[in-house]
């Protein structure tokens, strides 16, 4: 089946430095990829997404761009602030699952000190 | 435009009660999905309603159940409450069924005691 693997936290940062969050994953078909954020208290947020390969995500200072030949989808920052603090989870949705199903990974906690 | 609203915010209930959950959409979103939230398991596929029809089902006991009203709302009913079924619970709704992305509401904090 699906799945997604992503690089445990918390990643700790001190402001304005560089952020990389792994992300890699295992599919049958040819999946769609998004990264979500959530914040205390809240729901997911979509941060910016990649439908095939060679595509880059980007939104928000946030990039990401498909693999598939490494089956990654990492994220990336160049200068994180304190107000990015949060959960950002990997995901994907699978062509062949016809459906909405969003497999997920566990998710990677970064805190962004001042 | 509302995002997803979902009801309540938050609930406490005890073992071996039912629960129901509410789940309106974003207005003009006919595909509502449900998802299970704990810092053990993480997110958790439920289940995906389009067209007041079940489309698609997460691997989650027969206690777990949703439907869809003719105006794209959804509830999910969990029966028989169990300590481990505390969690967030976290609707999402898109256009139609297969048409990404999905956009989250806030979730329901759901508390066994």
């Amino acid at each position: 089946g699906d799945s997604v693997t992503q690089m445990e936290g918390p990643v700790t940062l001190s402001e304005e430095a560089f952020l990389t969050i792994n992300c890699t994953y295992t599919a049958t078909g040819y999946p769609s990829l998004f990264w979500y954020v959530q914040y205390p208290g809240e729901g997911l947020q979509l941060l910016l997404k990649a439908t095939k390969a060679d595509d880059k995500g980007s939104n928000k200072g946030f990039e990401a761009t498909y693999r598939k030949e490494t089956t990654s989808f990492h994220l990336e920052k160049g200068s994180v602030q304190v107000s990015d603090s949060a959960v950002y989870f990997c995901a994907l949705s699978d062509q062949n699952n016809a459906g909405n199903m969003l497999t997920f990974g566990g998710g990677t906690r970064l805190m962004v000190k001042p | 435009k509302a995002g997803v609203t979902q009801t309540p915010r938050y609930l406490i209930k005890t073992r071996g009660q039912q629960v129901t959950l509410s789940c309106s959409p974003i207005s003009g979103h006919r595909s509502v999905s449900w998802y299970q939230q704990t810092p053990g398991q993480g997110l958790q596929f439920l289940f995906e309603y389009f067209s007041e029809t079940q489309r698609n089902k997460g691997n989650f006991p027969g206690r777990f159940s949703g439907r869809q009203f003719s105006n794209s709302r959804s509830e999910m009913n969990v029966s028989t409450l169990e300590l481990g079924d505390s969690a967030l619970y976290l609707c999402a709704s898109s256009l139609y069924q297969g048409i990404q992305p999905q956009h989250f509401g806030d979730g329901t904090r759901l508390s066994i005691l």
